[in-house]
């Protein structure tokens, strides 16, 4: 089946580390995104990927950093950096990244900062 | 500059009732795309249907239907005979020709359908 992977599915960390959530998907698309989405509020945009090694910032990108060195992968990595990181993280990805392409999103990783 | 708004921040209803969920956006670009999707309690969101500026005729699938007016800047969807698993956070979103590498979303409706 194709689709989209995210793990862990529940994430906890510890104020001042680093942790790393992982976005596959078997779906042969060009573009990836990542968004943030906190209680009771839409999705924003943290990075996206139109292609293989080149990745843009979106609207909250500050505290997170990506890697795009295959096509089916992009990893966000949630650094110390960041002030407030408890949220649900959701990857998507489209066909070819234009805007007429719907986005295909992942089951979510929620990340809890203790 | 773009933007979605969904007005309705929780709508309630009983099963077998209709329900329309309201998306006003803005642009200024002519050529635009408009989306729908679901996020049932699972978290994860479902792609239900897009629609493009230049295609105003209404869709109906099933027990959905949406209603694309370019006269009010509106998308709005509806649910007939709405349905206990119908509940979940519904987002309208919009991507612009000036910035297509970008979804805006809508902060979201929570539909709650009781049985």
């Amino acid at each position: 089946d194709g689709g989209i992977t995210q793990s862990p599915k529940y994430l906890f960390r510890k104020e001042g580390q680093n942790v790393t959530l992982s976005c596959e998907q078997n779906l042969n698309h060009d573009a990836m995104y990542w968004y943030r989405q906190d209680p009771g509020q839409g999705l924003r945009l943290i990075y996206y990927s139109q292609i293989v090694n080149d990745f843009q910032k979106g609207d909250i990108a500050e505290g997170y950093s990506v890697s795009r060195e295959k096509k089916e992968s992009f990893p966000l990595t949630v650094t110390s950096a960041q002030k407030n990181p408890t949220a649900f993280y959701l990857c998507a990805s489209s066909l070819f990244g234009g805007g007429t392409d719907p986005q295909y999103f992942g089951p979510g990783t929620r990340l809890t900062v203790l | 500059a773009q933007k979605v708004t969904q007005a309705q921040t929780e709508i309630s209803v009983v099963e077998k009732e209709d329900v329309t969920l309201d998306c006003v956006y803005e642009t200024r670009d002519t050529t635009y795309y408009l989306f729908w999707y679901k996020q049932p309690p699972s978290g994860e969101l479902v792609f239900l249907i897009r629609r493009n500026s230049f295609d105003e005729q209404n869709e109906i699938s099933g027990r959905y239907s949406w209603n694309f007016q370019k006269s009010t800047s509106s998308f709005n969807f509806t649910i007939t005979a709405s349905q206990v698993v119908d509940s979940a956070v519904y987002f309208c979103a919009l991507s612009a020709w000036t910035n297509f590498n970008k979804f805006y979303f809508g902060s979201g409706t929570k539909l709650n359908v009781k049985p």
